[in-house]
């Protein structure tokens, strides 16, 4: 079963709109990640969250994490056209399997 | 620097027959994991090397295994394809403690 949910599956903004992914997960994690994912490619990693942080920043990326409720969002700010993408969330779990765990992901599709 | 290597890219495979993915990654990453991506589930653990000489079972890893002989190399192999084994296949390395991982390109299997 798929450890990470992602809400919405997608999305569709206007260039200069903020996106908004969030993601839910089932059990207790060491850390949360964002990927995106160009049509057709491979993943490209975006940023990492640690089970004891809260929130974080990247350009114009800002990720937030809630252990409590096992969820996570990532926020893209000023999006732009070349942000249009999937994005998945993936954790790695604090026992057992030592590998990354994906959502289904969020079509995000940014019209210009 | 090459990253992640992959292939073939694509590959139409009849029903019955074998194949083996190639994978090959030069970041001297310890870990190592196969991953398949089909339409709608994101991506589904297959299998995972957290190092050289070892192997573990993801989500996903019937009808497939896979051998881990050296840090650079991790192979996965069809023995006997069937339909439904038509995916998008994702090879991927990270370093010690499953943090950023790169992925390959893909390889577009059909199984007809």
């Amino acid at each position: 079963s798929q450890q990470g949910e992602e809400d919405p599956q997608a999305l569709s903004i206007q260039e200069g709109e903020n996106a908004t992914m969030n993601c839910s997960y089932k059990t207790s994690i060491n850390n949360l990640q964002w990927y995106r994912q160009n049509s057709g490619r491979g993943l490209v990693h975006l940023i990492l969250i640690r089970s004891n942080e809260r929130e974080k920043h990247s350009g114009r990326l800002r990720v937030t994490l809630d252990t409590s409720k096992k969820s996570s969002s990532l926020l893209i700010t000023a999006s732009r056209a070349a942000d249009t993408a999937s994005y998945f969330c993936a954790t790695v779990t604090d026992t057992g399997r030592r590998a990354l765990t994906f959502g289904s992901g969020t079509r995000l599709q940014v019209q210009p | 620097t090459a990253g992640i290597t992959q292939a073939p890219t694509s590959q139409i495979l009849a029903a019955g027959r074998s194949m083996t993915l190639r994978c090959t990654q030069d970041m001297r990453h310890n870990a190592m994991y196969w991953y398949r991506q089909d339409l709608g589930l994101g991506l589904r653990l297959i299998h995972y090397s957290n190092t050289a000489g070892t192997t573990g079972k993801g989500e996903v890893p019937d009808g497939y295994s896979v051998s881990r002989a050296n840090t650079d190399d991790f192979p996965l192999t069809l023995a006997s394809a069937v339909p439904s084994q038509t995916s998008v296949y994702f090879c991927a390395s990270s370093g010690t403690g499953v943090t950023e991982a790169f992925f390959g390109q893909g390889t577009r299997l059909t199984v007809v």
